[in-house]
């Protein structure tokens, strides 16, 4: 099975600080993903990378960073935490998709809930 | 980018089958349908994707219809365990464009 898993369920922090929010995945997966989730909105894409050190910015990259140094680790980092940006993050793996780009079957991590106060 | 629109909640009861039904009346050429299941507190999981006709696994099925400007996903004989917010998702798999999922479906199945 798929396994990909995020460094924390629950992050407290302050307006202003930088957040790192890492994702690992184990299955040699090309593609990873960063969402974030919130009540009413469903799941917006931030950033996905579809290789090491690629990255292509989501609907949503405004306030965002991400870092991908080595294939089973994509880091999504907040520059300067605003109190917007409390969210559940969802990171999300996948092989390439057919013609090598998107695929849709995508594994999830169980998410890490961020407050920003 | 083709827009999702499904029912924001829906009920059933144990041993029903159940429907959802996605419309994408903008849907491209390009683009499948995928559908995925979430439970609180957990990421979403994959559950079925398909291109045109029926496609059919061991967790549903999901009809799309000639003209695919819709799609429904259909749960065989629903348990507790199949209350979940399913999501509907549209897009060409052959690209790179930007993933929406939308605010989904809240399925709530009651003994």
């Amino acid at each position: 099975d798929v396994k990909v898993t995020q460094s924390s369920r629950y992050l407290v922090k302050r307006t202003g600080e930088k957040v790192f929010l890492e994702c690992v995945q184990d299955m040699d997966h090309e593609n990873m993903f960063w969402y974030r989730q919130d009540p009413g909105l469903g799941l917006r894409l931030i950033y996905f990378s579809y290789d090491v050190k690629m990255k292509e910015k989501g609907d949503i990259p405004e306030g965002y960073s991400v870092s991908r140094e080595k294939k089973e680790r994509f880091s999504l980092i907040l520059e300067s935490a605003s109190t917007n940006q409390t969210s559940m993050y969802l990171c999300a793996s996948s092989l390439l998709g057919t013609s090598g780009g998107i695929s849709y079957e995508q594994y999830f991590g169980p998410g890490t809930r961020l407050t920003v106060t | 980018l083709a827009k999702t629109t499904q029912p924001i909640s829906m009920d059933s009861y144990e041993g029903q089958e159940v429907n959802i039904t996605c419309s994408h009346n903008n849907i491209a050429t390009n683009d499948y349908i995928t559908w995925y299941q979430q439970f609180p507190s957990q990421g979403p999981r994959f559950i079925i994707q398909g291109y045109k006709t029926k496609v059919t696994n061991e967790v549903a099925s999901l009809f799309i219809p000639a003209d695919r400007k819709s799609s429904t996903l259909s749960l065989p004989r629903v348990s507790l365990s199949d209350t979940a917010v399913y999501y509907c998702l549209v897009g060409d798999a052959g690209g790179y464009n930007k993933l929406i999922f939308g605010a989904g479906t809240r399925l709530a199945v009651h003994p």
